[in-house]
């Protein structure tokens, strides 16, 4: 019952390249976008957030694209190093029971090759 | 400041046996959960506790019980655990953003305890 859909389950870049991970959704009353990365042996941590009224939001290399009418956001490394290698995860709030929650997609694992 | 901690680190059991992975924040959130992460599977939600005192069940909740002992700690226990239980168990703490769902809201994750059920 994934509410949000990620690709690819693995990428493989080169140093220098463009990474780009996507995340389809469902659930229009989503309000908040985060993208969590997680080092191996590490519990995954915030990297960037989007809200939907803005298309995209820039901190440093990672970029959040957000296209409402699409249902669609995504996250770009640009010039992508091998200390981004890593899982990436994007995420969504539900409203689900007694306590606030994010629903996470199932992960990529970006490997950067040097 | 610790953050959210975790123990074990590692732990294997055998088919049956028990045991009670223990979690402890030190960031004043009212909101615990925990995840287990499977390779393909992305995080999936086993239970969380709104507020001391009160636990509700996630998405994959068969096998495991949880206690809220007070603010600071969320332990999470297999009472007779199987192979299908193997996984990488996080622990987790919410701080709720103002303002609408979700605005904002950061999960903060423990390390992390790897369990293997042989």
């Amino acid at each position: 019952q994934q509410q949000v859909k990620q690709s690819p389950q693995s990428l493989i870049v080169q140093k220098g390249g463009i990474s780009i991970i996507n995340c389809a959704y469902e659930n229009t009353a989503f309000d908040y976008f985060p993208w969590y990365q997680q080092f191996p042996g590490k519990g995954p941590a915030l990297l960037i957030a989007i809200r939907p009224d803005v298309s995209e939001k820039k901190e440093g290399r990672f970029t959040i694209s957000f296209n409402k009418s699409a249902k669609q956001f995504s996250l770009h490394i640009m010039d992508s190093q091998p200390g981004d290698s890593a899982t990436y995860f994007c995420a969504a709030p539900i409203s689900s029971g007694s306590a606030r929650q994010l629903t996470f997609g199932s992960g990529t694992q970006l490997t950067v090759l040097p | 400041n610790a953050g959210v901690t975790q123990t074990p680190k590692f732990q294997v059991l055998k088919t049956g046996q028990s045991m009670t992975l223990q979690c402890a924040q030190d960031m004043n959130h009212n909101s615990m959960y925990w995840y287990r992460q499977d390779p393909g599977m992305g995080l999936r939600l086993i239970y969380y506790s709104a507020s001391e005192g009160t636990t509700d069940k996630g998405e994959v909740p068969n096998g495991y019980n949880v206690s809220r002992l007070n603010k600071r700690e969320f332990s999470l226990r297999l009472e007779s655990a199987a192979p299908s239980q193997t996984s990488v168990y996080f622990c987790a703490t919410l701080s709720a953003g103002a303002g609408g769902l979700g605005h904002t809201d950061t999960q903060y994750f423990g390390p992390g305890t790897r369990l293997t059920v042989l």
